[in-house]
């Protein structure tokens, strides 16, 4: 067990509708990175809040964002979804930003039907 | 272009067999880590190398950040079905500002540990 919770673990919507994915970093980290892993392109990250700020930008669509709360929980919101977008979501965690490791929670299965 | 290369992408091997990955770049990292994961769950971290040349040991698996921080390799001895999984290295590029936070991923290395 990492001590990163993500909730829902699965989660089956249709096209054109908007989801909301939550993270719970390990207790005591302050960084938390989101990223999509589909068959294709592997691991990409998304973005990564430390303290509530964003930090870093990766290849997240304008149609998806995030947000990290006062209480370091963080949630990904996708909207406008299509096909495409099915894939499965990690929330990573690490103490700082420059930390060298980060730690994953088990992921949400995001389908698109 | 992938930042992170791993190689090969697929290996299939019978138990109580030796393996080496890969993971390849023409970039820099001040660290990288090794990750296995298993379907339907979250990577794990096995090990992180920071130093150029460093040499870890995790009981049969033996990690190696190379002289120039640029290439890493992972050798298991005597696999055994258990290390069946996705094996993925993962580094910071050095440079500055918020590149520096993202932690970039190969796309991994499938591994079956035949009984």
């Amino acid at each position: 067990d990492s001590g990163v919770t993500q909730t829902p673990k699965h989660l089956i919507t249709a096209t054109g509708q908007r989801v909301t994915l939550r993270c719970s970093p390990r207790s005591g980290d302050l960084s938390v990175y989101w990223y999509q892993q589909s068959l294709d392109q592997g691991l990409q990250f998304l973005i990564q809040y430390y303290n509530g700020e964003e930090r870093a930008k990766g290849n997240i669509l304008e149609r998806f964002s995030a947000q990290q709360f006062p209480d370091l929980h963080s949630e990904l919101n996708l909207s406008s979804l299509e096909l495409g977008d099915s894939a499965l979501y990690f929330c990573a965690s690490s103490s700082y930003p420059g930390a060298a490791e980060a730690f994953f929670g088990q992921g949400t299965r995001l389908t698109v039907v | 272009t992938q930042l992170l290369e791993q190689s090969p992408q697929f290996l299939s091997i019978q138990e109580g067999e030796n393996l080496t990955v890969y993971c390849n770049s023409s970039s820099v990292f001040s660290s990288l880590q090794w990750y296995r994961q298993e379907p339907g769950e979250g990577p794990v971290l096995l090990v992180t190398v920071v130093t150029g040349g460093e040499v870890k040991k995790l009981k049969r698996l033996t990690f190696q950040f190379g002289d120039a921080r640029k290439d890493s390799s992972l050798h298991i001895t005597a696999a055994q079905p258990g290390d069946t999984g996705l094996y993925l290295c993962a580094g910071k590029v050095v440079g500055s500002g918020g590149s520096n936070y993202k932690l970039t991923f190969g796309k991994g290395t499938l591994l079956t540990v035949n009984p």
